[in-house]
C-alpha cells in the first residue's frame, strides 16, 4: 500500500510565476490535508478537503492561494504569483474516515523554493 | 483554543542514554496527541498517539509517552537513544471530538552524540 504521494518534490519559481503542488492520497483514504512549513518552524494547517469538497480553510491565505480535490486524480494546491515569502516546504496528509482528529498519514512534501 | 509547545527547541544526548522530550498543551476539548518525528528532508512519521484509552502509550523504535492530564502534558521518552534517533520530533495536539486540524509544536530536534 503505497503511502501519500507528493509532487514534484522539489519545486523553484520566480516571482510572480504560479506553482501548483500535487498530492495523491493513501489508498481507500478520502480526506486530504495541506501544511505548510517555513524555515525553522512547525507545520500550520491550511486547508481540509473531501472529494470535491472544501471543508475547512480556515488556514488559507486569502489571496493567491487555493486548493481543490477533484473527483478523479490528485488534490492541487495552487499558489499564484508566487513571493518569496511562499518559500516553505508543503505537506500533504490524508486520512481514511471522516472522524476527528483521526491519525493522518504524511507524504514527503514539496519544498518550494522562490528566487 | 488549542495549542502545543516544545518546551526545548535542540536536546542533546549521548549513544545509549535516555531520551526525554517535553510537550505541554493547551486544549478547550478532549485532546488526542500525537508525537511525529522528521527525519532531514524527508515526510512525517507516526511514533505513535493517545486518543482515549490507557495513558501511557508505547510507540515504534522503543518510544513511549504518557499523558498526564493535571499536567497538561505528553513527554516523549526512550530508554536508550540510539544514533539513527537523531531527527527534528513534532508534538501535535487534536481536538478528539470535532477537530480535523493538527496543531503543530514547533519542535525539537535531537541530536545524538557517539
Amino acid at each position: 500500500n503505497a503511502g501519500v504521494m507528493q509532487n514534484p518534490r522539489h519545486l523553484v519559481r520566480r516571482r510572480g510565476q504560479e506553482a501548483r503542488l500535487r498530492c495523491s492520497p493513501m489508498k481507500g483514504h478520502s480526506h486530504v490535508y495541506w501544511y505548510r512549513q517555513l524555515p525553522e518552524e512547525g507545520l500550520k494547517f491550511m486547508v481540509y478537503l473531501q472529494k470535491e469538497n472544501i471543508i475547512d480553510e480556515s488556514g488559507m491565505p486569502k489571496e493567491r492561494f487555493s486548493a481543490e480535490f477533484p473527483k478523479e486524480g490528485p488534490s492541487i494546491l495552487r499558489i499564484q504569483q508566487v513571493v518569496r515569502g511562499d518559500s516553505a516546504a508543503y505537506f500533504c496528509a490524508s486520512s481514511p474516515l471522516n472522524r476527528p482528529a483521526d491519525t493522518q498519514y504524511f507524504g514527503p512534501g514539496t519544498r518550494l523554493t522562490v528566487l | 483554543a488549542q495549542s502545543v509547545t516544545q518546551l526545548d527547541s535542540h536536546v542533546s544526548v549521548s549513544e545509549g542514554t535516555p531520551v526525554l522530550l517535553r510537550c505541554n498543551y493547551s486544549s478547550s476539548y478532549s485532546p488526542s496527541l500525537f508525537w511525529y518525528v522528521q527525519h532531514p528532508n524527508k515526510g512525517l512519521q507516526l511514533l505513535l498517539k493517545y486518543t482515549s484509552a490507557a495513558t501511557l502509550v508505547k510507540g515504534i523504535n522503543g518510544f513511549e509517552a504518557e499523558f498526564k492530564k493535571s499536567e497538561t502534558s505528553f513527554h516523549l521518552t526512550k530508554p536508550s537513544a540510539h544514533m539513527s534517533d537523531a531527527a527534528e520530533y513534532f508534538c501535535v495536539v487534536s481536538d478528539r471530538n470535532t477537530g480535523n486540524q493538527f496543531y503543530f509544536g514547533t519542535g525539537t530536534s535531537l541530536t545524538v552524540i557517539p
